[in-house]
């Protein structure tokens, strides 16, 4: 089946500590995307990556980073310096403007809860 | 600074009623336009727009783009318990790969 994964579905984390969130893709998607959804609020886009090695910061990504080294992956590390980090994160992916529809699928989403 | 805003943010509605989503956008480079239902966890796609006054139509959710007037409607008839979510609107850009997402309406259909 083709879809995309993020694992794990729930995540607890303490102060101080940096966690990576996976994300990966079997839809041969160029294109990729990491929001974080706050209760009462819509998907703020935090990173995103058009193509393999190669990905920008969007609108909150202080205290994340991400890598794209492969097509199929893009993990999200959520690092200490994020202040805030308690929230429900979803990982999308789109076939790419250049090659056709702007559709894109979400993953499961991971809900991150700092103790 | 692009923006897209939904209305209203909440809405409650008996079985049956038909309801109508408002989603406005302000972006540069307009590409399309397009609505999610989220239930529990990740938003699933019902529509994109990208043609002004052409709707669009999946059982009893339609949807419409009006580019001149910068707005988008859907509207859910006959609605059902199982419509209760947030319905998302988000915007695309040309050439940058973004998407501007709205905050959502909550919509809550009581039986």
């Amino acid at each position: 089946d083709g879809g995309i994964t993020q694992s794990p579905k729930y995540l607890f984390r303490k102060e101080g500590q940096n966690v990576t969130l996976s994300c990966e893709q079997n839809l041969n998607h160029d294109a990729m995307y990491w929001y974080r959804q706050d209760p009462g609020q819509g998907l703020r886009l935090i990173y995103y990556s058009q193509i393999v090695n190669d990905f920008q910061k969007g609108d909150i990504a202080e205290g994340y980073s991400v890598s794209r080294e492969k097509k199929e992956s893009f993990p999200l590390t959520v690092t200490s310096a994020q202040k805030n980090p308690t929230a429900f994160y979803l990982c999308a992916s789109s076939i790419g403007q250049l090659r056709g529809t702007d559709t894109q699928y979400f993953g499961p989403g991971t809900r991150l809860t700092v103790l | 600074e692009d923006k897209v805003v939904q209305s209203p943010l909440s809405l409650v509605v008996h079985e049956g009623d038909t309801v109508t989503l408002n989603c406005s956008y302000e972006v540069t480079n307009f590409r399309s336009l397009l609505w999610y239902k989220q239930e529990k966890k990740a938003p699933t796609f019902l529509f994109m727009l990208t043609s002004s006054g052409i709707e669009k139509k999946s059982g009893r959710l339609s949807s419409i783009l009006d580019k001149k007037e910068l707005f988008s409607i859907l509207n859910i008839t006959a609605t059902q318990t199982g419509d209760s979510a947030v319905y998302l609107c988000a915007v695309s850009t040309s050439g940058t790969y973004k998407y501007i997402f709205g905050t959502g309406t909550r919509l809550k259909v009581l039986a």
